[in-house]
């Protein structure tokens, strides 16, 4: 059965720190992997997808590895803003059959001014 | 463009009343949807999903039932409520054949007194 864990649960860091977000899953087999961002009490936005034959994936300040031999993602932030405080949820979608996404429980982050 | 809808927003039901959370989706044709549980401080739990109209399969067994009357339109059904099914209820949709990533909706928070 696959699991997926976040660590951190809760981060807090001052306003322009490079941090640094870990994912791990139990099983290898997925069909990819995608960071999202919780606002609270909003929905999720995708923010990087990786595909399972891909090591990593950039958009703006924000750059995701994918280690699949490990079970291992980082979602790593450069040069933190106040407007990147949300909750970071990884999901990774099992092979075969339908989208199906397995979540993580999320890290908190709070950057402070 | 593909836009989501979700309500009500919030909604607080007394234990062993109904409910009835509804979920729209524009601008695609025969989407597959989802419907997730957020508990606090935890990830997002699949509870239901389906590929088309009258289709649909569950992940967990609870006291909930969905339904999909409508290519575009997706029903989360409780004959009566439990203390337990508070949470925060989100819906996605993600293309005909599962596509590469979910689209989430704005959420429902659901508190059972």
């Amino acid at each position: 059965k696959q699991e997926v864990t976040q660590i951190p649960a809760a981060l807090s860091v001052p306003e322009g720190e490079n941090l640094v977000l870990n994912c791990s899953f139990t099983d290898s087999a997925i069909y990819n992997l995608q960071w999202f961002r919780q606002d609270p009490g909003k929905g999720l936005t995708s923010l990087l997808l990786i595909q399972s034959s891909q090591r990593e994936q950039t958009s703006g300040r924000l750059n995701a590895s994918l280690d699949k031999s490990s079970g291992r993602s980082t979602l790593y932030i450069a040069a933190s803003q106040p407007g990147d405080s949300a909750t970071y949820l990884c999901a990774v979608r099992i092979s075969g059959g339908y989208n199906k996404l397995i979540f993580g429980a999320g890290t908190r982050l709070a950057v402070h001014p | 463009s593909q836009t989501i809808h979700q309500w009500p927003a919030t909604l607080v039901q007394p234990v062993g009343s109904p409910l009835s959370l509804e979920c729209t989706v524009e601008g695609t044709s025969n989407p597959n949807l989802y419907w997730y549980r957020q508990a606090a401080g935890r990830g997002l739990q699949l509870l239901f999903y389906s590929v088309g109209i009258g289709q649909i399969s569950s992940e967990v067994p609870q006291n909930l039932s969905a339904s999909r009357p409508q290519d575009r339109q997706f029903i989360l059904s409780s004959k009566k409520l439990l203390l337990s099914d508070s949470g925060f209820y989100l819906c996605a949709w993600s293309l005909e054949g599962g596509g590469e990533t979910q689209y989430f909706g704005p959420g429902t928070r659901l508190l059972v007194l």
